[in-house]
């Protein structure tokens, strides 16, 4: 099982500012990577997949980058609305597994 | 517009069974693979199972901690997907989400999302 690891597990920034949230995989994913936004009481919502393509309707400020083990979520400036907690996802086999997940709050 | 609803939690006791559905609209059922993913209360995310269009086999996928116990399946014609739970356990106790997933191999993420249905097991 491909075990995915998150960092930092919370993140306290302010609105406006940049967010860099990392996952990295204990062996080679290749770019089937997701990141997955959920806000309290939500269901998940797919916000990039295959590494760094953003899904419908996702915003700009949202970008993703990596390949192999090691990937970035970066939120280039804070609105409200993003202060949630970020998932990582692999697809590159089965089992399909999750990070343990960041929580970006509010400073 | 793609809807997903779950139906089929509630309270139940360990070592027996309950039957989740998912009933979908807005697309057409029959071309997308389909799958599970869980959440214990104040916890992450559990990935539970997969299952795939019929054009794939309708080949199915566990997580090894539900494996032999949990089964999903689909039924195109009604437009649902189900989850078959037996033997439950307190550790199965959780939020289940129903997800959509890609039509085809390369695809496979999980692109839309039901608001979930909650398990408890408990004696």
């Amino acid at each position: 099982e491909i075990v995915l690891t998150q960092s930092p597990a919370t993140l306290s920034l302010s609105p406006g500012e940049r967010a860099t949230l990392s996952c990295r995989a204990s062996q080679s994913v290749s770019s089937y990577l997701a990141w997955y936004q959920q806000k309290p009481g939500q269901a998940p919502s797919l916000l990039i997949y295959d590494a760094s393509n953003r899904a419908t309707g996702i915003p700009a400020r949202f970008s993703g980058s990596g390949s192999g083990t090691d990937f970035t979520l970066t939120i280039s400036s804070l609105e409200p609305e993003d202060f949630a907690v970020y998932y990582c996802q692999q697809r590159y086999n089965w089992p399909v597994t999750f990070g343990g997940g960041t929580k970006v709050e509010i400073k | 517009e793609v809807q997903l609803v779950e139906s089929g939690g509630g309270l139940v006791q360990p070592g027996r069974s309950l039957r989740l559905s998912c009933s979908v609209t807005g697309f057409t059922f029959g071309d997308y693979a389909m799958s599970w993913v869980r959440q214990a209360p104040g916890k992450g995310l559990e990935w539970v199972g997969f299952i795939t269009s019929k054009a794939y086999g309708g080949t199915t996928e566990y997580a090894a901690s539900v494996k032999g116990r949990l089964t999903i399946s689909r039924d195109d014609s009604k437009s649902i997907a189900y989850l078959q739970m037996n033997s439950l356990k307190i550790e199965d106790t959780a939020v289940y989400y129903c997800t959509r997933e890609g039509a085809g191999p390369g695809t496979y993420y999980n692109w839309y999302w039901g608001q979930g249905t909650l398990v408890s097991v408990s004696s």
